[in-house]
């Protein structure tokens, strides 16, 4: 079962815009929601993480947003960069079971 | 360099072969999983465990088998490779994964033929 769905599957935005991707958990014992960066032929890489007793967390130009009544997080990144150009994938835990979404393929245009 | 190794990178096998995709960390995290990844489908667990001698099964378990005889590491093993298997397998650790999250390995990918 898909107990983390993300979408979109991919989203393409221009230099500078706000890419949003979104997040939705079922199981409510999850208390830990990591966002992990993916290039091409490499590992995922942890980007910035939530708990859901906050709303929002910012790290540079990262945002988490998570609304726990709705159980839904979102990831937006500002002032987007070709550099930004990867696969993101939304996660939750209870304990150490992490669970992954589907992944966003995002392609940040010139 | 500190780090997850995974070794190999590329592995081709015959339908039935068996074989071990190696996963070692020299940073003493307790905790270490398996994920495969497959196109639409993100990463799904296979295996974790959560120390030497601890080991539980993840999402989709079925053909693979783990052991943890030591903190640093976690071999995973195909038992008799079947198409369905062919992807990218991840591995990866921490010390606590609901505050710093896992560190992935590079990744192993695998085709059966």
């Amino acid at each position: 079962q898909q107990q983390v769905k993300q979408s979109p599957q991919s989203l393409i935005v221009q230099k500078g815009g706000i890419p949003i991707i979104n997040c939705a958990y079922e199981n409510t014992a999850f208390d830990y929601f990591p966002w992990y960066q993916q290039f091409p032929g490499k590992g995922p890489a942890l980007l910035i993480a939530i708990r859901p007793d906050v709303s929002e967390k910012k790290e540079g130009r990262f945002t988490i947003s998570f609304n726990k009544s709705a159980k839904q997080f979102s990831l937006h990144i500002m002032d987007s960069q070709p550099g930004d150009s990867a696969t993101y994938f939304c996660a939750g835990a209870p304990g150490e079971k992490l669970t992954f979404g589907t992944g966003t393929r995002l392609t940040i245009i010139p | 360099n500190a780090g997850v190794t995974q070794t190999p990178k590329f592995q081709v096998l015959k339908t039935g072969q068996s074989m071990t995709l190696q996963c070692a960390q020299d940073m003493n995290h307790e905790y270490m999983s398996w994920y495969r990844q497959d196109p639409g489908m993100g990463l799904r667990l296979i295996h974790y465990s959560v120390g030497a001698g601890i080991t539980d099964q993840g999402e989709v378990p079925n053909g693979y088998n783990v052991s943890r005889s030591t903190t640093e590491d976690f071999p995973l093993r195909l038992l008799s490779a079947a198409p369905s298997q062919t992807s990218v397998y991840f591995c990866a650790s921490s010390s606590a994964v609901s505050s710093g999250g896992y560190t992935f390995g590079s990744g192993t990918r695998l085709t059966v033929v």
